[in-house]
């Protein structure tokens, strides 16, 4: 099966924080990366999406990176805010559709 | 415009009853797929839909659950007998293209079996 874990499980800060989220995939053969994030009962949000020809992306205060000789991917989140709060996933999407075990973060006013 | 909705919202089913959840994707979006959320986790994919053909259904987890789309639009997620194990969230998304670079995703639907 595959694996696709996310570091740290849970994140708890103070506002204005920078912040970085790990996801890495037990498979290598990775093509599109794509973070979300998933408020309580709610559906996912797309954030980011590394296409196979890319190594990052950035939108305002988001930036990822795909490194995928190493099966890595990061979120960086500056200047965190407490709307931050949420849930973060990592998702491959291409044939085997894999979401990641996700991080729950918690920025604290 | 209407986003991806799913009914009903919430589902409580007796571990045997059979149950069905709906997903009314965007108008016009070609791709539809289903996840499973368990408590705590990732969503899992169930099944994968390019308008009415079921083009990977590898993760539906059992014979007992059946998912369909025949006219390319509203789709069903069926589940027979259920079970405790069935208890997640159940997450519908849906594209414009023919892959997952752009999902929308709806509410979820939240079964709980007792």
């Amino acid at each position: 099966k595959q694996e696709v874990t996310q570091i740290p499980a849970a994140l708890s800060v103070p506002e204005g924080e920078n912040l970085v989220l790990n996801c890495s995939f037990t498979d290598s053969a990775i093509y599109n990366l794509q973070w979300f994030r998933q408020d309580p009962g709610k559906g996912l949000t797309s954030l980011l999406l590394i296409q196979s020809s890319q190594r990052e992306q950035t939108s305002g205060r988001l930036n990822a990176s795909l490194d995928k000789s190493s099966g890595r991917s990061t979120l960086y989140i500056a200047a965190s805010q407490p709307g931050d709060s949420a849930t973060y996933l990592c998702f491959r999407g291409f044939q085997k559709l894999v979401f990641g075990t996700g991080t729950r973060l918690l920025v604290s006013p | 415009g209407a986003g991806v909705s799913q009914s009903p919202r919430y589902k409580v089913a007796k571990r045997g009853q059979d149950v069905a959840l709906r997903c009314d994707p965007i108008s016009g979006h070609v791709s539809l797929f289903w996840y499973q959320q368990a408590l705590g986790q990732g969503p899992e994919f169930l099944t994968y839909f390019q308008n009415e053909a079921q083009l990977d259904k590898s993760g539906l987890p059992s014979d007992r659950f059946f998912a369909e789309r025949p006219e390319g639009s509203v789709s069903t997620l069926k589940i027979q007998r259920t079970q405790q194990e069935d208890s997640a969230v159940y997450l519908c998304a849906s594209s414009p293209l023919g892959n997952t670079d752009t999902q929308y995703f709806g509410p979820g639907t939240r079964l709980t079996v007792l």
